[in-house]
């Protein structure tokens, strides 16, 4: 079956950095897009961006654009998402996703990483 | 403020049925598949219906989705106090080239 796992909580200070691992297992790694997706404490759901199947190319929200970088490692099945220039506002429990259909983006939200707390604050 | 605008809060009484709405415009809603996705407290997000009707594998027949134009609707029959949770909408938007989700709506079952 599907799985994906994400790293441990994060507590960082303004300004720092943080790289948030997903190891995926359970399917052809390179057949699908990847979604990152942050929730602040008592918010909804925020899109951050889309990494395609090789890994080679990223789409993220304009909001975080400069800020964030995704990427994938093929040989351990990991993609990771790291944010920096780190902000109390970047308090959140992020998640990686898996797109419902191969080689599609945007097909379906199906597959949900367990979601990793980062913490910002001095 | 979402470009994908969503009640905050519905509420009915176990067995009956709800329906809640997702607006958006022609760059997202209405040339795109909508999703949506139940947040039971706690949890993460979960796939509930996908290009605009469908639903995944174990999903219950008691939820539906639904697209007319530039709006969506997800709509539930027979409440359960299971169903207490937040519901989103999500659809890719063309002119952003961004993924959107709706601001929320939290379903309580009185």
């Amino acid at each position: 079956q599907v799985q994906l796992v994400q790293s441990g909580a994060e507590v960082k200070k303004p300004g720092a950095s943080v790289k948030v691992s997903c190891k995926a297992s359970g399917y052809i790694f390179s057949n699908y897009f990847m979604h990152w997706v942050r929730q602040a404490p008592g918010q909804g759901l925020e899109w951050m961006g889309i990494l395609n199947p090789s890994g080679d190319s990223a789409t993220y929200a304009e909001k975080f654009q400069g800020r964030v970088t995704m990427g994938r490692d093929t040989a351990t099945s990991t993609v990771y998402m790291e944010l920096s220039s780190l902000r109390s506002e970047d308090t959140a429990i992020y998640y990686c996703v898996r797109d419902l259909r191969h080689l599609d983006f945007w097909s379906g939200l199906e597959h949900w990483g367990q979601g990793t707390l980062v913490t910002v604050s001095s | 403020q979402s470009v994908l605008t969503q009640p905050p809060s519905v509420s009915a009484a176990p067995g009956q049925d709800v329906t809640i709405s997702c607006s958006g415009s022609s760059s997202n809603i209405g040339n795109n598949y909508v999703s949506w996705y139940q947040q039971l407290p706690g949890t993460a997000p979960k796939l509930l219906i996908y290009d605009n009707h469908k639903r995944p594998s174990g999903i219950p027949d008691r939820f539906s989705g639904s697209k007319s134009g530039t709006s969506a609707t997800l709509g539930i029959t027979g409440l359960q106090t299971g169903d207490e949770a937040d519901y989103y909408c999500g659809v890719w938007d063309g002119s952003l080239s961004a993924g959107l989700f709706g601001g929320g709506t939290k379903l309580t079952v009185l």
